[in-house]
């Protein structure tokens, strides 16, 4: 399955400020996603990385406040935007294999903390 | 989001006892759903897909899916305390390929 690799690992924010977390695949895949998850909360699906167009947003998230970048097919950026207390938060990627099966494999997850 | 339930839990049983999970979902053009099993401070991993009705088996886990009813679960037989864990079901959308998360189910599988 891929492998993939989050960065930061965890950081702590001070509010107001922005931070870009990055997503490197060891593979090319079609799919990628970025979920968040509260704490003590599921998963939440942010928005749709595309390659080479604009990021497909849930309902509830705005590309103000997250934008995204996909400038290839094993690369994608998640920034939060002029953070707060509540965007404290684990914000995982996800990728989409299509090996027979689809599967949706997550990366380590990026702990952000906002002050 | 999008409607996938499940019961929050938390739900202990004995080592050895079969643990049960549910979830329900309400697009009825969902055709593809995972149980998901979810360490603290882990990552998400994939236990099981299914995609047709009936039961599908792994090892200890059995996936069970009811499109009529609308109905999603997973057993685990002969529960270990190493599969105490939240256990996520999820949905795979029809168009999009997005995949939606239930709240998820705690397990505590007791020595």
């Amino acid at each position: 399955s891929a492998v993939i690799s989050q960065k930061p690992s965890r950081d702590i924010c001070q509010r107001g400020t922005s931070l870009t977390i990055q997503c490197q695949v060891d593979s090319q895949v079609t799919m990628m996603f970025w979920y968040r998850q509260q704490p003590g909360q599921s998963l939440t699906l942010i928005a749709t990385a595309n390659q080479g167009s604009e990021a497909t947003y849930e309902s509830g998230f705005v590309i103000d406040k997250f934008p995204i970048s996909r400038p290839n097919l094993t690369f994608s950026t998640l920034t939060v935007s002029n953070m707060s207390p509540e965007d404290s938060s684990i914000y995982l990627c996800s990728v989409e294999e299509r090996s027979g099966a689809n599967v949706l494999t997550f990366g380590a997850g990026s702990r952000l903390t906002v002050l | 989001q999008k409607e996938v339930e499940q019961n929050s839990g938390p739900l202990s049983v004995p080592e050895g006892a079969i643990a049960s999970l549910n979830c329900t979902y309400s697009d009825r053009g969902s055709q593809s759903f995972f149980w998901y099993r979810q360490y603290s401070g882990k990552s998400p991993e994939l236990i099981m897909s299914i995609y047709s009705n009936g039961d599908k088996e792994d090892g200890r886990f059995t996936a069970q899916l009811n499109k009529a009813s609308q109905y999603v679960s997973l057993l685990i037989r002969d529960s270990q305390p190493s599969d105490s864990a939240t256990y996520l079901c999820a949905r795979e959308a029809n168009t999009g390929n997005q995949f939606y998360f239930g709240t998820g189910t705690s397990l505590t599988v007791i020595p």
